[in-house]
């Protein structure tokens, strides 16, 4: 596609309900991220996919958190049992495979556990 | 490891005059530089990047940044500043020699008063 792609673009949530996000990247792109923003915060590193490489998971905050990127293409972000703390706008990003080249951010999920 | 700072959680300016938001980074090689905006409600949008070559690197909507080896920072300036500069700034920096990551600063928020 033209850009990347995130789906839903919000979702609300009760609390300790599981959730999955979802990210379709740039065609050709080899390498996709995954980025947390918490209201007016910086972004936090979640998860990166590179190629076939093992993905980088250092900044999954706990083991509630895990991601899987399938064929190469897109990605799905799932929290499990979902806690107040995890609301925030999630941010999936991609690039092409050369290291010069910045992110293309997707809109982002928003997600609300009430 | 790699880092970045901004030093300035917010940095205010009148309209017409120059602005700087200020950006140090450390990486344990060569450094390709970024800077992002993000506009309120809206994604994070690419505004320029230091790759190699001149140190001065011009980007989207006027703005420019110089990289300066000797102090480890892209600091983001531009001449005349517009009420509609108005948002949220994030520098980022990603090592050259390795396939890894982005990583970005907590952000500047820059109010341009009219």
């Amino acid at each position: 596609g033209a850009g990347v792609s995130q789906s839903p673009s919000n979702k609300v949530t009760e609390k300790g309900k599981d959730v999955e996000l979802r990210c379709d990247p740039i065609s050709g792109h080899t390498a996709l991220y995954w980025y947390r923003q918490s209201l007016g915060q910086g972004l936090e590193f979640l998860i990166y996919f590179q190629g076939n490489s093992a993905p980088d998971k250092s900044g999954l905050p706990s083991d509630r958190f895990s991601a899987e990127r399938t064929g190469g293409s897109v990605s799905t972000l799932t929290i499990q049992r979902t806690q107040q703390e995890d609301s925030a706008v999630y941010l999936c990003a991609s690039t092409p495979p050369e290291g010069a080249s910045g992110y293309t951010f997707g809109s982002g999920t928003r997600l609300t556990v009430v | 490891a790699q880092s970045v700072a901004q030093p300035e959680d917010q940095v205010n300016v009148a309209e017409g005059n120059p602005l700087t938001v200020k950006c140090t980074y450390s990486v344990s090689g060569n450094p390709y530089l970024f800077w992002y905006v993000q506009y309120p409600n809206r994604g994070l949008q690419f505004l320029l990047k230091y790759i190699t070559g001149d140190n001065l690197v011009k980007g989207s909507y006027g703005f420019e940044a110089e990289f300066n080896k000797s102090q480890t920072s892209f600091h983001l300036k531009k001449p005349s500043a517009l009420v509609s500069d108005s948002a949220l700034y994030f520098c980022a920096v990603r090592d050259r020699g390795r396939d890894d990551k982005i990583i970005f600063g907590k952000g500047t928020r820059l109010h341009i008063l009219p």
